[in-house]
């Protein structure tokens, strides 16, 4: 079946850095989301791609679709104590009725 | 407003035994999306329903898994003869009206812990 690699697995910040973050598909995707996730709660959505070479930002936070609809990356400038989290990248392939494929996760900690 | 609900939050239970989540989807969300979350892992699909119907159950592991949402609003989650295997977090999402382009919003989750 499809599957999501994401990287890193986790990285560990100082605030105000720059943070980058990726995920590859092994076959084609026609969405890619990126989640985060709190402990004890839910992912909650983040950034929406639905076309390939699609750049969009949210507040601090940018996304691109790959052009070869197989890979995303998500950036987060400045960052700031509560940006600490699990983030998640999901898609959808072809066909799909809307069940999300994700990745494993990219844990952010904030550096002792 | 309300978001996605589940109950309970934390069940304990015995190898061998039934239990049953459930999920209170977004008031007028037609697409309702159950996953399992192991731990350290993303959220897999199980079964996604529109409306009473389970449009995709491909997810679902084996048959002692089964789910229903008889009047198009309340799923439950079903686990016949538990086993250690099935610990892990069940998340529920629901949608406006389902489909590659619409937003799902998760609940926080049931954690499930079989001994």
């Amino acid at each position: 079946g499809q599957q999501l690699n994401q990287s890193p697995q986790s990285m560990f910040i100082q605030e105000g850095e720059d943070v980058s973050m990726n995920c590859t598909s092994s076959s084609i995707f026609n969405t890619w989301l990126w989640y985060k996730q709190d402990p004890g709660e839910g992912p909650v959505l983040l950034i929406a791609l639905y076309k390939a070479g699609e750049l969009t930002s949210n507040g601090r936070l940018t996304a691109q679709f790959g052009i070869t609809r197989k890979d995303s990356f998500l950036n987060i400038s400045a960052s700031i104590p509560s940006d600490v989290g699990i983030y998640f990248c999901a898609g959808q392939g072809r066909g799909s009725q809307g069940n999300l494929i994700f990745g494993k996760g990219t844990k952010l900690s904030v550096k002792p | 407003g309300a978001g996605v609900s589940q109950t309970p939050s934390n069940k304990v239970t015995e190898k061998g035994k039934y239990v049953e989540l459930r999920c209170d989807p977004i008031s007028g969300h037609t697409a309702l999306y159950w996953y399992r979350q192991s731990l350290g892992q993303g959220p897999e699909f199980l079964i996604y329903f529109q409306g009473t119907g389970a449009a995709d159950d491909s997810g679902l592991p084996n048959d002692r898994f089964f789910a229903v949402r008889p009047e198009g609003s309340v799923s439950t989650l079903k686990i016949q003869r538990t086993e250690r295997g099935d610990s892990a977090v069940y998340l529920c999402a629901s949608s406006l009206l389902g489909g590659s382009t619409d937003t799902q919003y998760f609940g926080p989750g049931t954690r499930l812990t079989v001994l």
